[in-house]
């Protein structure tokens, strides 16, 4: 079956520190690994989005690694800001099908305290 | 370009009545997906609309239904609502077809509480 596993499920971290955040999946075929922000209340913004090919990928203080060999991908939030805290999720596509097969996993709630 | 706006944002309905919600997707996306959230569930699919037709369907029984006009606003309804429908409603809209799972935006969701 496929699935998307992240962890921890919640973190707490101080302002300024940095953070790497876990996801494994055993998804497959693989097409592309997404990683996404959601504020509480709100929907989620795209941070990146990497494919098979590419093992790392940058957006401003993000950075998201893959590893396809053992079907892990991290992100890395470095010198973290109070407006850091929400909920990240990270979604699988399976090979080349449409929206009705990503694989979501349920997420990491960070919260960053002053 | 305006986000997705999705209308209205929250909403509180009693068990056994029906529910409508809408999307009105970025300027010039066609496709439109639509999703629930709960808390420990994560999104699951409900259906994705392309050009006015429901081009995939998830899991969820016949209650749950939706539509795409001519201008590519959507709008997705769930009749006899159980309280297990309480969750936040999410729409996406995308450029293109779901032939390939391309980039998504999702607009705000509807928080739907069934008391």
């Amino acid at each position: 079956k496929n699935q998307v596993e992240q962890s921890p499920q919640s973190l707490i971290i101080l302002e300024g520190k940095n953070c790497t955040l876990q996801c494994n999946y055993t998804v497959s075929p693989f097409s592309n690994l997404r990683w996404y922000k959601q504020d509480t209340g709100r929907g989620p913004v795209s941070l990146t989005i990497m494919t098979f090919s590419e093992n790392t990928k940058s957006n401003g203080r993000y950075t998201a690694t893959l590893d396809a060999d053992t079907k892990q991908s991290s992100l890395h939030i470095t010198a973290s800001q109070l407006s850091d805290s929400a909920s990240y999720i990270c979604v699988v596509a399976p090979g080349l099908t449409g929206f009705q097969k990503l694989v979501f996993g349920t997420g990491t709630r960070l919260l960053v305290s002053p | 370009k305006a986000g997705v706006t999705q209308t209205p944002r929250y909403l509180i309905k009693t068990r056994g009545q029906q529910v409508t919600l809408s999307c009105s997707p970025i300027s010039g996306h066609r496709s439109v997906s639509w999703y629930q959230q709960t808390p420990g569930q994560g999104l699951q699919f409900l259906f994705e609309y392309f050009s006015e037709t429901q081009r995939n369907k998830g899991n969820f029984p016949g209650r749950f239904s939706g539509r795409q006009f001519s201008n590519s606003r959507s709008e997705m309804n769930v009749s006899t609502l159980e309280l297990g429908d309480s969750a936040l409603y999410l729409c996406a809209s995308s450029p293109t077809t779901s032939g390939r799972a391309n980039e998504q935006y999702f607009g705000p969701g509807t928080r739907l509480t069934v008391t």
